[in-house]
């Protein structure tokens, strides 16, 4: 079954503490990228890959990090979280005109 | 920048009627995409429209593509419970930009009461 999955689901933390948001997909595809969901806001895009060792910035990157050292897998990164980033998450993959989205990780930060 | 607007942002309806979403571009785009959305999930894919003028039909679902490439609507023929979601549209691409990249719209918010 083709799918993305993203862990954690759920994730409460504290503002300065290090934190990983895995992505994995198994589609062999070779664009990925991460957006953060927010009431009012909409879907914005924080970073995406072309394809291994190659990402660039999306329209809100500040404050993440990601890297993309295998096809399948590309985490998100937050150094320092500040409560800010509080907000729901979701990795995407896209093959052609199809994207599939993870289930999404809802992150609080206090 | 371009800017997609969905509208309306909320829409309330009981089972059976029907409706229109609609969406917006401030510029021609190569494709558009819509989604739904339901609670504590991700979006899924329903259509990819990439012709001028194109229609494309999904069981209760038609969608069409503006002649202009600017603009696409939704429309859902007697709605049902299961319809509730977040429906997004999407656009790949414009004139000098990244096909790659998806643009989201706000949404538009849609319940069908039983």
């Amino acid at each position: 079954e083709a799918q993305v999955t993203q862990n954690p689901r759920y994730l409460i933390t504290v503002t300065g503490k290090k934190l990983t948001v895995t992505c994995s997909q198994n589609m062999n595809h070779e664009y990925m990228s991460w957006y953060r969901q927010d009431p009012g806001l909409g879907l914005r895009q924080i970073y995406y890959s072309m394809n291994v060792e190659v990402t660039d910035k999306g329209d809100v990157p500040e404050g993440y990090k990601v890297s993309r050292k295998e096809k399948r897998n590309f985490p998100l990164i937050l150094e320092s979280p500040s409560p800010n980033q509080t907000s729901l998450y979701f990795c995407a993959s896209r093959g052609g005109n199809e994207q599939f989205f993870g289930p999404g990780t809802r992150l609080t930060v206090l | 920048t371009q800017l997609l607007e969905q509208s309306p942002q909320f829409l309330s309806i009981q089972e059976g009627e029907n409706l229109t979403v609609y969406c917006n571009s401030s510029s021609v785009f190569s494709s558009l995409q819509w989604y739904r959305q339901e609670p504590g999930e991700g979006p899924v894919l329903l259509v990819t429209v990439v012709t001028g003028g194109e229609v494309k039909k999904l069981k209760r679902l038609t969608f069409q593509f503006g002649d202009a490439r600017k603009d696409s609507s939704l429309h859902i023929t007697a709605a049902q419970p299961g319809d509730t979601g977040l429906y997004l549209c999407a656009l790949s691409g414009d004139s000098g930009g990244s096909n790659y990249k998806l643009t989201f719209g706000k949404g538009t918010l849609l319940t069908v009461n039983p």
